[in-house]
């Protein structure tokens, strides 16, 4: 069974960093795609990165690039995100999402982790 | 980056409706579209890839169609547990990008 667990989440101030974690199992972690999607209270889905199964290809949304870094551990089955500068407007719960492959999309998410940026 | 616009942003509706959920791309996306059933306090939930196509488990009242930039969401007859949050989703090229959301409510 596959399964996605993020974990990291926290209240913290404007500027600050927090790194989340995704535990994967169930499936071939190096073998698949990997996403962070996040959801601000009562708002709707927001892509946030993208990365290849092997880390080399990375992409990133506008609202996050410079400030977030996305990579894995293919040997430990785990997904990153570290995030630097956060804002208020960062807060939200991220979510780890697998890529099932070519021609398909986002099959398989966790429950999500809650980041909250407030002074 | 596409935009993805969906309509309505809420639909009130009974139990046994048929219920359309229409989404419209800003530019051809071919059937590179999914669409997710998030109800509250849970994570989205695939229930159509590539414009059309349902996955394991979804049941057959659910139903994709369209290609391009317009797409419809079907559930033929709406059912207690329907009631939810349906995205759609453009994965034609990254960033990948979500329309606003339809909450189906009840009527």
């Amino acid at each position: 069974e596959v399964q996605l667990v993020e974990s990291g989440g926290d209240l913290l101030q404007p500027g600050g960093s927090l790194r989340l974690s995704c535990a994967a199992s169930g499936f071939t972690f190096s073998g698949f795609e990997m996403n962070w999607v996040r959801q601000a209270p009562g708002k709707g889905l927001e892509w946030i990165s993208y990365i290849s199964g092997g880390g080399g290809n990375i992409y990133y949304a506008d609202s996050v690039q410079g400030r977030f870094t996305i990579s894995r551990d293919n040997a430990k089955n785990l997904l990153y995100l570290q995030m630097n500068n956060l804002r208020v407007e960062d807060t939200a719960l991220y979510y780890c999402a697998r890529d099932g492959g070519y021609g398909l999309t986002l099959d398989y998410w966790g429950q999500g982790t809650l980041v909250t940026v407030s002074s | 980056d596409i935009q993805m616009t969906q309509s309505p942003s809420t639909l009130s509706a009974s139990v046994g409706d048929r219920v359309t959920i229409t989404c419209r791309a800003s530019q051809s996306i071919s059937i590179w579209l999914a669409w997710y059933q998030q109800k509250p306090g849970k994570a989205p939930k695939l229930l159509i890839q590539k414009a059309s196509t349902l996955e394991s488990g979804v049941l057959s009242r659910f139903s994709g169609s369209g290609s391009g930039t317009e797409f419809t969401l079907t559930i033929s007859s709406l059912q207690p547990e329907d009631f939810a949050t349906y995205y759609c989703q453009q994965y034609h090229s990254y960033p990948l990008t979500f329309g606003g959301g339809t909450k189906v409510e009840i009527k």
